[in-house]
């Protein structure tokens, strides 16, 4: 298994308030991905890393920031939590060169917004 | 913009049936595939990928060929066992340089296999 690692793993908190999910990876692979999963919609990309600092958004953005200061973390932060947002939250990540479109993921993290 | 489509579930087998899961796509290009499984209360995992057209992806008994001219990547099994009770995502990635990274997933497919 992919050395992926969630924290926390279940998060309930209220409208309005701050939300970090951290992910974080020992495999040193280059790619980092934040997905959210909803009944009848799949994963879809929040936002991905390509490098320390290098970010970009992905197709469900709004309302979330990321920060990559190390190669191992990948911070996606809630910034004021709506209902909206309650979702199952996966990590990924993959490696750069020729397998570089195979993502790992990590177990999620189960997030509730009353 | 890239998309994939997987047939609508919940599926419904009994043990030792045969199964199919269908999966169209739409991308410009050629656009690597992929199926992901997802066990009760865990991430997902790659089942198996194809990266170009008619190459077969096989693992742990299932099956999936990479059709161009269709543009379709059918899970398939012959006979399936209690523990293949699971979510089925197939999921492109546009393999067009600079973006091919990103990864686009169908709905998924609850399976659920009977004794």
């Amino acid at each position: 298994d992919a050395g992926i690692t969630q924290s926390p793993r279940h998060k309930v908190t209220e409208t309005g308030t701050p939300v970090t999910l951290r992910c974080h990876q020992t495999e040193n692979h280059r790619y980092m991905y934040w997905y959210r999963q909803d009944p009848g919609h799949g994963l879809r990309l929040i936002h991905y890393s390509y490098g320390v600092k290098d970010t970009d958004k992905g197709e469900v953005s709004d309302g979330y920031s990321v920060s990559r200061s190390k190669t191992e973390d990948f911070l996606l932060t809630l910034e004021s939590a709506t209902s909206s947002q309650t979702s199952v939250y996966f990590c990924a990540i993959s490696e750069s060169g020729t397998d570089q479109e195979t993502q790992y993921f990590g177990p999620g993290t189960r997030l509730l917004v009353l | 913009g890239d998309s994939v489509t997987q047939m609508e579930g919940p599926v419904t087998l009994s043990e030792e049936a045969f199964l199919t899961i269908n999966c169209t796509y739409t991308a410009t290009g050629y656009p690597s595939l992929f199926w992901y499984v997802q066990y009760p209360g865990e991430g997902l995992q790659l089942l198996l990928k194809a990266t170009k057209a008619d190459d077969k992806g096989s693992n742990k008994g299932f099956e999936a060929t990479y059709r161009k001219e269709t543009t379709s990547f059918h899970l398939e099994k012959g006979s399936v066992q209690v523990s293949d009770s699971a979510v089925y995502f197939c999921a492109l990635s546009p393999n067009s340089g600079g973006s091919n990274y990103k990864l686009t997933f169908g709905k998924g497919t609850l399976l659920t296999v009977n004794p």
